[in-house]
């Protein structure tokens, strides 16, 4: 039950896109289409921002896309925003059990 | 609305017992799986259990088998955990959170409470 693989940081300007990794095993994000991504503002509760691989839930910018391909999960954020700022974490179904990322702190410049 | 709120944390010597409990409303909650997820100050989240619409099925993360019990009681819209044993490591803000439908996301979470283990 290891955690999945997420650069600790990335930063792009107000306008540019940037794309979050998250890197497990065949025997989760490889596995199963059930990757979800999550945003959380300090002292925040986690928000649901894409389920099962590339779904937006209602009311998330269409700004949020997500993929997959092998045992690597993206989330790619375009015509970033200030409040966008924010730690985003990938979770994956394992079987059973949930696994997550360790999370990665978006910095908009 | 859905809500989810938390209750029950707290400081507690290692070794100590805590149950915490999480107070669903907005949604018919008998018709969710819902589960407990922990997040360590500056770490990530980490699933820690599930439990069926029923109660029939529950599902826990290796670290914390033999020692956390999932528990729910649909008549008053609630979700337990019973944690005993506990260790320093089981310092986190420990969240509520409900399954979609289909069981393949978190789709509400709580606010979270925080448990401190600490001597």
């Amino acid at each position: 039950q290891s955690a999945l693989t997420q650069p600790r940081s990335v930063s792009g300007s107000p306008g540019q896109s940037v794309t979050i990794s998250c890197t497990g095993t065949s025997s989760d994000v490889g596995g199963y289409n059930y990757v979800s991504w999550y945003q959380q503002h300090p002292g925040k509760a986690p928000k649901l921002m894409i389920s099962d691989v590339s779904k937006r839930p209602s009311g998330v910018p269409d700004r949020f896309s997500g993929s997959k391909s092998g045992n690597t999960a993206s989330l790619t954020i375009s015509g970033l925003q200030a409040e966008d700022e924010a730690d985003y974490y990938c979770c994956s179904y394992a079987g059973t059990h949930w696994v997550f990322g360790g999370g990665t702190k978006l910095t908009v410049l | 609305e859905v809500q989810l709120v938390e209750s029950g944390g707290g400081l507690v010597q290692p070794g100590g017992s805590l149950r915490l409990s999480c107070a669903a409303s907005g949604f018919t909650f008998s018709t969710y799986w819902m589960n407990w997820v922990r997040q360590a100050p500056g770490k990530g989240p980490e699933w820690v259990a599930n439990i069926k619409q029923d109660g029939s099925e529950k599902y826990y993360v290796d670290s914390v088998k033999g020692r956390f019990t999932i528990s729910r009681d649909n008549a008053k819209n609630s979700l337990y955990v019973q944690m005993n044993s506990l260790r320093a490591e089981d310092t986190a803000v420990y969240y509520c959170a409900r399954h979609d439908s289909s069981g393949t996301h978190f789709d509400y979470w709580g606010q979270g409470t925080l448990v401190t283990v600490s001597s």
